[in-house]
């Protein structure tokens, strides 16, 4: 069975850091690619970043470039996101999801169940 | 990377079709057969029901069906039950090893 479980949310002030986790069992991690996407409260589904099994090719949305980092460890079977120079409008929920292939077909066949991250002072 | 375009809201009476739109660019929805579809119900995780424009994962009712014209994807539920009551997402390849989720579409059953 396909489990992804994330970790590491909670509340941030505006400007700091947070690191996610996303433990991943029940099939070979680095046969795919991973995506984080987030869900701001009451609002919509928003793809945030994606990596390639490899970590060969890697693409972040604009709102989070340049203070957003994805990574994996595929001998952890584990996804990151560093997440710095953290705003209010990034309070969400973060779901790690699995893509359907190696390089990234940007759909996603098996989600966490979210870590919830509040940015407020 | 603008979300794609989705009604905010779409109904139907038990047993009817209803058909949802999502307007993308030519950048998105336009260059890649990578269009998928989601489900949503309150305070769970999205489920993946239509992906590469038209296919249905193992699993997926055949009420549900995909298509895609020029900028547009569709998703069509057919056999209106209670059951599909939820929020609806379409997702695109967009290039640049990026994606992009439409603006989400709620589904009421009458």
């Amino acid at each position: 069975e396909v489990q992804l479980v994330e970790s590491g949310g909670g509340l941030v002030q505006p400007g700091r850091s947070l690191r996610l986790s996303c433990a991943a069992s029940g099939f070979t991690f680095d046969d795919y690619a991973m995506h984080w996407v987030r869900q701001a409260p009451g609002k919509g589904l928003e793809w945030v970043s994606g990596i390639s099994w490899n970590s060969g090719s890697i693409g972040y949305a604009d709102s989070v470039k340049g203070r957003f980092t994805i990574s994996r460890d595929n001998a952890k079977n584990s996804l990151y996101l560093q997440m710095n120079s953290l705003r209010a409008e990034d309070t969400a929920l973060y779901y790690c999801a699995k893509d359907s292939s190696m390089v990234g077909a940007y759909y996603f066949d098996y989600w966490g169940q979210g870590t919830l991250v509040t940015v407020s002072s | 990377q603008s979300a794609l375009t989705q009604p905010a809201s779409v109904s139907g009476s038990p047993g009817q079709s209803i058909t949802i739109s999502c307007t993308g660019t030519s950048s998105d929805v336009g260059s890649y057969n990578l269009v998928s579809w989601y489900q949503q119900h309150p305070g769970k995780a999205p489920k993946l029901m239509i992906y590469e424009g038209s296919k249905r994962p193992s699993g997926v009712s055949n009420r549900f069906s995909g298509s895609k014209s020029g900028n547009t994807a569709s998703l069509t539920i057919s056999g209106l039950q209670a059951e599909d009551e939820a929020d609806y997402y379409c997702c695109s390849y967009a290039g640049s090893s990026t994606g992009v989720f439409g603006t989400g579409t709620k589904v009421t059953v009458l």
